[in-house]
């Protein structure tokens, strides 16, 4: 298995534009999360997805982020307007069912380091 | 909601020496206890984890503890190699449920030599 793919790798913008960042889980994974991370906070929990349905989304921090996940194998986290304190780098992890017994381990993709000018 | 504290926020060792980095957690139906080691510009990634049924866990030259009367627990990395400098997070969540992993500040670990 490839791991959890992410695209772009970088991603450099202007204040104002939309950006959409994508992820694609691992294979068979039910959940799938999106984080930010910044050195003042550290890695945030933004949205969390269970077989393509938005569990949590309380980490959103505002009305300009907004995430899909149309199939199981696709997600996507937009930006819209973006703005030059969004700049970080944004993760995307799966993990496989949860239940009695099974691994919770969440696996991180590559992440997207974000650039708003 | 779940907090998790971390320290120290950074921790300098020599080579050889063994690193501990303790956390607590607030929630007392938290269960599970994970600690990610992020290199420079990579990913998160598991190095050990820990349920509530085990007071402690070892893999070669990690070991994790788990005190959940005081709600806390540790990573100890003993004989210490420059390849172990990175940041380490710990993190808890509930299993079983549709929750997720609340992660601690992360500490920066750099082994000298």
């Amino acid at each position: 298995d490839a791991g959890v793919i992410q695209s772009p790798r970088h991603e450099v913008t202007e204040m104002g534009q939309e950006v959409t960042l994508r992820c694609k889980p691992i294979s068979g994974h039910d959940y799938l999360f999106w984080y930010r991370q910044t050195m003042m906070r550290g890695l945030e929990l933004l949205i969390y997805f269970n077989n393509n349905v938005p569990i949590d989304d309380s980490g959103m921090p505002e009305d300009r982020f907004s995430a899909k996940m149309p199939n199981a194998s696709f997600s996507t986290l937009k930006i819209q307007p973006s703005e030059p304190r969004d700049s970080a780098v944004y993760f995307c992890a799966s993990s496989p069912h949860r239940g009695h017994g099974v691994r919770d381990t969440q696996y991180f993709g590559p992440g997207t380091r974000l650039t708003v000018l | 909601g779940e907090n998790v504290e971390q320290h120290p926020s950074t921790l300098s060792v020599q080579e050889g020496d063994s690193a501990v980095i303790k956390c607590t957690y607030s929630d007392s139906a938290s269960n599970y206890f994970p600690w990610y080691k992020q290199e420079l510009g990579k990913r998160p990634q598991l190095i050990i984890d820990i349920r509530s049924n085990v007071g402690e866990k070892k893999d070669q030259r990690i070991a994790v503890t788990l005190n959940k009367t005081a709600k806390h627990f540790s990573l100890h990395i003993t004989e210490t190699q420059p390849e172990d400098s990175a940041v380490y997070f710990c993190a808890a969540s509930i299993t079983g449920t549709a929750s997720k992993l609340t992660f601690g500040t992360g500490t920066r670990l750099q082994v000298t030599l």
